[in-house]
């Protein structure tokens, strides 16, 4: 069974603090690793990973993958109080599409 | 991206009662996913639905409880059927695209 962990479950800090949000997995056939956003219900797209030691970059949001440990990172830099939301990452496999996602690392920023 | 049209976007509903979600995607899409979400956890996939054919269904879900209907390739819905409190949830419904996946705007569920 496919398997996501993020860690930590929660975190706070301060405006302007940059931020390593982790994600670990367990998948038979990987094909991709998915970061997204939640703030209220929907979650809004971030990354999508598929090779290892390449990283994505998107303003102060950048990740990467690494496919030997099995891993990914999401980093944040400058945090704004907008960053708050619930981070979450998941796995998809080759032949199979649909995700497995993580508990979700929720991140609050405080101004 | 695909534009995924998600309605309603919250209800409060009955015990014992029936609620049908909606989603209208702006393209043609083969598969149709949708998700549950309960307070306080991350999201479980329920089914996926394909045009012309039933829907698979994930291990702990089933169609009496969960019926899925796909009439065509942008509109899928999903009915949580005989509600008890534990099936209050956000329900989501996304497509798969080649750069990632979309979901839906959500629909927050309580059954009181």
């Amino acid at each position: 069974e496919d398997k996501v962990v993020q860690s930590p479950l929660s975190l706070v800090v301060h405006e302007g603090d940059t931020v390593t949000l982790n994600c670990s997995y367990e998948v038979t056939n990987f094909r991709s690793l998915l970061w997204y956003k939640q703030e209220k219900k929907a979650p809004t797209f971030l990354f999508m990973l598929t090779s290892s030691g390449i990283e994505k970059k998107s303003g102060r949001l950048s990740s990467i993958l690494d496919k030997k440990e099995l891993f990914s990172i999401l980093n944040i830099t400058a945090t704004q109080t907008g960053d708050s939301a619930i981070y979450l990452c998941a796995v998809e496999r080759f032949g199979n599409e649909k995700l497995t996602f993580g508990t979700g690392t929720r991140l609050t920023i405080i101004p | 991206s695909a534009v995924i049209s998600q309605k309603p976007s919250r209800d409060i509903c009955q015990r014992g009662t029936s609620l049908t979600i909606q989603c209208q995607v702006d393209s043609q899409v083969t598969m149709m996913f949708w998700y549950r979400q309960q307070p306080g956890q991350s999201l479980t996939l329920i089914a996926t639905a394909n045009q012309g054919s039933e829907a698979t269904y994930e291990s702990g879900f089933v169609i009496d409880k969960f019926p899925i209907s796909r009439p065509n390739l942008t509109f899928s819905t999903l009915t949580v059927s005989n509600m008890s409190p534990e099936d209050s949830s956000i329900y989501l419904c996304s497509v798969g695209e080649e750069y990632g996946y979309t979901f839906g705007s959500g629909t927050r569920l309580t059954v009181v």
